[in-house]
């Protein structure tokens, strides 16, 4: 049984903090893996992808990847209300595109 | 380019009946996949098309069925409704199958209540 664990949360940081979201996996086989944020009523939206180890820099968000450790994280740098979601991580399946989801980190952003 | 389109978007059915999901791809997307989104269980996959073939299947029991057409286009079908099924559900395309940067991305959702 292939799973995604993340801490449910909720992660609370001030406004302008760094926000540190953290997922593990337990295929050691899976190659590509995803962050998705998912505001309360609405549907995932894609934030960024990591396929290699080491960081991946878009904007305010870095996701880093440890393959050894099957470990993901997504780091996001000056934390703003509208970052206030849920993160859900995701790991491809080897074969074809389906995704397993953790079940996601709600994180507040208080201003 | 116009996103994941879902139909309906809400719906309300009775323990018993089935319920008929449709879904349209982003253009150029081959690839359908279906989620359920529930507050207890988080997103399950529950199934994966791509050229009106059937590619991966979620542990979900076989009241839950799907299909493709020609057209990319995606409908799932769940039998025997059970209160359990009360969900949001979600589908994702993308443009094809076997690539490790391929991504999905998803409609708005259909919420399904069972009453």
């Amino acid at each position: 049984q292939k799973e995604v664990e993340q801490n449910s949360g909720p992660l609370s940081v001030p406004e302008g903090a760094i926000a540190s979201l953290n997922c593990t996996y337990s295929d050691r086989g899976s190659q590509s893996f995803f962050w998705y944020r998912q505001y309360s009523g609405k549907s995932p939206e894609l934030i960024m992808s990591i396929y290699s180890n080491g960081d991946k820099e878009d904007g305010r968000f870095t996701a880093q990847l440890n393959k050894a450790s099957q470990y993901v994280s997504l780091l996001i740098r000056d934390s703003q209300p509208s970052d206030s979601a849920t993160y859900l991580c995701a790991v491809k399946l080897q074969a074809g595109t389906a995704l397993i989801f953790g079940k996601g980190t709600t994180l507040s952003v208080s201003s | 380019k116009a996103g994941v389109t879902q139909t309906p978007r809400y719906l309300i059915k009775t323990r018993g009946q089935q319920v008929t999901l449709s879904c349209s791809p982003i253009s150029g997307h081959r690839s359908v996949s279906w989620y359920q989104q529930t507050p207890g269980q988080g997103l399950q996959f529950l199934f994966e098309y791509f050229s009106e073939t059937q590619r991966n299947k979620g542990n979900f029991p076989g009241r839950f069925s799907g299909r493709q057409f020609s057209n990319s286009r995606s409908e799932m079908n769940v039998s025997t409704l059970e209160l359990g099924d009360s969900a949001l559900y979600l589908c994702a395309s993308s443009r094809q199958v076997d690539d490790l940067t391929d991504t999905q991305y998803f409609g708005p959702g259909t919420r399904l209540t069972v009453l």
